[in-house]
């Protein structure tokens, strides 16, 4: 079966430092991975995808960035936080391809990141 | 029209109660649908697909109206477990990517 890991679970960051945090899916190959970001009472949106090793694409314009080593390894960045990148991140996956039943995303734990 | 609008709740319900939730799209291409569960200060996770008109799994119901463009999900014997926001999910924007309703956030109260 098929799992997804995230870590660090919770992150306390000062503004101004750089951020890593690291996504992993096990038990498929060649998944779609997203980077999601809720913040306080608000809806997910969507940061990050991508449909291959170094293939991203980016959805809203921001300080951070997002890079795939590897095909089941997505990780998100940043060089220098700011306070508005608080928030609960979340990466997800989903079954390569496109088309009816593929859409399906599962959700890793996430991190909760405070940047004070 | 937002892509995906939800009524935010929060809805209170006794135990036992039934209860509806209604979402609109506005993308009339879309032809598949999901509603996922989101408990407080937790991952979403998969409650039901919509491909066609509706999904039925136990307790819980899921209705597609194409030509008023919306979805629905009805709780039949509401349980306290039940109690966590539900949010609305439509395909947009090609490829697999989705786009998330707020959330509508349901209280099962004894």
């Amino acid at each position: 079966s098929q799992t997804i890991h995230q870590w660090p679970a919770t992150l306390v960051q000062p503004v101004g430092s750089p951020l890593s945090l690291e996504c992993t899916v096990e038990g498929t190959s060649n998944p779609n991975l997203y980077w999601y970001r809720q913040a306080a009472g608000r809806g997910l949106q969507l940061l990050f995808y991508s449909v291959g090793i170094g293939q991203i694409s980016s959805e809203v314009p921001q300080n951070l960035s997002a890079s795939r080593p590897q095909d089941r390894q997505f990780i998100l960045s940043s060089k220098k936080l700011l306070l508005s990148d608080s928030g609960f991140y979340l990466c997800a996956w989903s079954v390569w391809g496109v088309g009816e039943g593929r859409e399906t995303q599962y959700f890793g734990p996430g991190t909760r990141l405070l940047v004070l | 029209r937002k892509e995906v609008e939800q009524d935010p709740g929060p809805f209170n319900v006794p135990e036992g109660a039934t209860v509806a939730f209604n979402c609109t799209y506005s993308n009339s291409a879309s032809q598949s649908f999901f509603w996922y569960r989101q408990d407080c200060r937790k991952e979403p996770k998969l409650l039901m697909s919509v491909y066609s008109s509706g999904n039925e799994d136990g307790r819980f119901t899921a209705q597609l109206n194409r030509a008023s463009q919306y979805i629905s999900l009805l709780i039949r014997d509401s349980k306290l477990s039940d109690s966590a926001t539900y949010l609305c999910v439509v395909p947009t924007g090609g490829g697999n990517k989705l786009t998330f309703g707020t959330g509508t956030q349901l209280k099962v109260e004894l």
